[in-house]
């Protein structure tokens, strides 16, 4: 069974300071893994993923994460926070599962705030 | 390129009262799944269709939730009879099967209120 823990349910940075985002995963088999943004009375959006390419993956908005196997971690960052990052992310682990059958498993989320 | 449709936005319904949500996925798309989010926490997968076969519906509680995706295209999920616990926000979601992008497109998700 494959599972994903987020550490900190709440999250505040100053505008322009580093966003660290933490992600560890458990899984039975090489994973795939995902972060999603969701704004208030919104859907979930990709921000974006790994699926055992590079393992410093980039995505939308400046964010990127790392796939570090030896620490099962997948953290999201970004180097300089802006008021519009203020959102709910989401860590999220599949197995790729067979053909057209890509089941997610998300964490409980962290609450991003940016401070003025 | 339209994104997944949802409806209704919002719905408040008293406990045992029956709830009935529709969701539209991204054309071309074949895989289909609906999700709970219950405040605080992420997404749970109720059930997963691929074209308008079921491919995994373990989590979803059978004895008053049900879902159908005739035609493979749209999809319902109904709530009979509705439970406190069951106020969450439920989401819809499509992917192309097929091109393995791993992607899945959210809707805006329906919110229900039992009270």
């Amino acid at each position: 069974a494959q599972s994903v823990t987020q550490l900190g349910s709440h999250v505040s940075v100053s505008e322009g300071a580093l966003v660290l985002l933490r992600c560890n995963y458990s899984s039975s088999v090489p994973p795939y893994l995902f972060w999603y943004v969701q704004y208030p009375n919104q859907g979930l959006q990709l921000l974006l993923k790994y699926t055992s390419a590079a393992t410093l993956v980039k995505g939308i908005n400046g964010f990127e994460a790392e796939f570090k196997k030896s620490e099962t971690s997948f953290h999201l960052t970004k180097p300089s926070a802006h008021m519009s990052d203020a959102a709910e992310y989401f860590c999220a682990v599949s197995d790729g599962g067979n053909f057209g059958n890509e089941k997610l498993t998300f964490g409980t989320g962290t609450r991003l705030t940016i401070i003025p | 390129e339209a994104g997944v449709a949802q409806s209704p936005r919002y719905k408040i319904i008293e406990k045992r009262q029956s709830v009935a949500f529709w969701c539209n996925p991204i054309s071309g798309h074949a895989t289909l799944y609906w999700y709970q989010q219950i405040l605080g926490q992420g997404p749970k997968l109720l059930i997963q269709f691929q074209n308008n076969g079921v491919v995994d519906d373990s989590q979803l509680p059978k004895d008053r939730f049900s879902a159908e995706r005739l035609k493979g295209v749209d999809s319902t999920l109904k709530i009979q009879p509705a439970k406190l616990e069951d106020s969450a926000v439920y989401l819809c979601a499509s992917s192309i099967s097929g091109g393995r992008t791993y992607e899945q497109y959210f809707g805006p998700g329906t919110r229900l209120t039992v009270t």
